[in-house]
């Protein structure tokens, strides 16, 4: 069964403190890799799609990165306007089924 | 400004009272999806539109109904047959069928 699994569920970090968020699959042909933000109450907010591994995206302080099991979006010196949930989607099999994670809720302290 | 807008953001539902969710983009894009989203679970697909005047059911598509009569709307019904309809819905929309998704602001609603 396909399945994506976003680690940890939370995660309280100190402003500045980096680190990164996992998203990891086990799907059959992978066509593409979604990372969204969710702020509390609001629509995801769409922030990066890769493709293929080794293909790496950065915006302001994220960058997502991908492998051939794994995505991680890495937060660079976090502000606590970083808050938020972060999902990850993936986009695989012969429908090109799209399959969301549970998210990992992220909490900056200033 | 272009964008997806759903509403209304807070809905109730009586027993037994089918209600209605808005969903409108001008993006002109062709795709259309309705998604619920519960505590503690991934979002979860209850139907989708590749095109004007088609839809197909999701994952989870007992007890809604949808329909798409222009490209711009993608209105979804939750009947009575649904029992467990407290929930956030969210609608989104893509350029072409399953590429990035976009998402509108959702809609809450809650059961009287």
């Amino acid at each position: 069964e396909d399945q994506v699994t976003q680690s940890p569920e939370a995660l309280r970090l100190q402003e500045g403190e980096s680190s990164s968020l996992n998203c990891s699959y086990t799907v059959s042909g992978l066509r593409g890799l979604f990372w969204y933000r969710q702020d509390p109450g609001k629509g995801p907010e769409f922030l990066f799609t890769l493709y293929s591994a080794g293909e790496e995206k950065e915006k302001e302080r994220l960058k997502a990165t991908l492998t051939k099991k794994e995505s991680f979006l890495h937060i660079t010196a976090p502000k606590p306007e970083d808050s938020a949930t972060y999902l990850c989607a993936v986009q695989a099999g012969r429908d090109d089924k799209i399959i969301f994670g549970k998210g990992t809720r992220l909490h900056i302290l200033p | 400004d272009g964008g997806i807008t759903q509403s209304p953001k807070y809905l109730f539902r009586k027993e037994g009272q089918n209600v209605t969710l808005s969903c409108e983009q001008n993006l002109n894009h062709d795709a259309m999806y309705w998604y619920r989203q519960d505590p503690g679970q991934g979002l979860r697909l209850i139907y989708y539109s590749q095109i004007v005047n088609d839809f197909q059911k999701g994952d989870i598509a007992e007890g809604y109904s949808v329909s798409r009569e222009k490209k711009e709307s993608f209105p979804l019904t939750v009947t009575s047959a649904q029992k467990n309809p407290t929930a956030f819905y969210l609608c989104a929309s893509s350029p072409g069928f399953q590429e990035t998704q976009y998402f509108g602001p959702g809609t809450r609603l809650l059961v009287l």
